[in-house]
């Protein structure tokens, strides 16, 4: 029952550099979701798709992209990776969007 | 959307009761209130929802006054294992979707 997986869990980038995080999900979900958290802080929502073949802004969606690419997969990307997102990166999915979310283990980037 | 308000931290010892207070003074009529946990270097982890009164799950227990300006989580028995991030959120019901706002969380510190 493996849930949300993100792949991969660590990753460094050298700034300008590009990077597509994935994220599948088994549980059937209609909604989906990208956070990032920085030290010591909590979770700001990236960019979610309430639906397949929907997705929208969060709160801090510059400098990054996302593709619903069907109803198990949520992918993010930086284009031109830069110090500031440096960060983990976690996604989580929800049978509806008032539902509660079942998160992944987080994929730790770090872009020097 | 609802603003929450928790203290930053907090300390216990293993096997007490620990209480942790959020405060949503502007909650409007149709929200829900939902609790999170996070362990270090994993993704946040659902605990408990409710509307009013009280709601007791084999984890926690989630009371909410009449008034519903606040809600306390209850954990019963704490141990070591139960130090962690907890975060409350506030979300509408009705929505198909809400964008749920993490803040910072409270970190309990279990002591043996």
């Amino acid at each position: 029952n493996a849930g949300v997986t993100q792949t991969p869990k660590f990753q460094v980038l050298k700034t300008g550099q590009s990077m597509t995080l994935q994220c599948a999900q088994d549980m059937n979900h209609n909604s989906m979701y990208w956070y990032r958290q920085d030290p010591g802080m909590g979770l700001r929502l990236i960019y979610y798709s309430a639906s397949e073949g929907t997705t929208d802004k969060g709160e801090v969606p510059n400098g990054y992209n996302v593709s619903r690419l069907n109803k198990r997969e949520f992918s993010l990307r930086l284009e031109s990776a830069a110090p500031s997102q440096t960060s983990v990166y976690f996604c989580a999915s929800s049978e509806t969007g008032n539902q509660p979310q079942h998160f992944g283990d987080g994929t730790r980037l770090s872009i020097l | 959307l609802a603003k929450t308000t928790q203290p930053i931290s907090m300390d216990s010892y293993e096997g007490q009761e620990v209480n942790i207070t959020c405060s949503h003074n502007n909650i409007a009529t149709n929200d829900y209130i939902t609790w999170y946990q996070q362990f270090p270097s994993q993704g946040p982890r659902f605990i408990i929802q409710g509307y009013k009164t009280k709601v007791t799950n084999e984890v926690a227990s989630l009371f909410i006054p009449a008034d519903r300006k606040s809600s306390t989580l209850s954990l019963p028995r704490v141990s070591l294992s139960d130090t962690a991030v907890y975060y409350c959120l506030v979300g509408d019901m009705r929505d198909n979707f809400n964008k749920f706002y993490f803040g910072s969380g409270t970190k309990l510190n279990v002591k043996p």
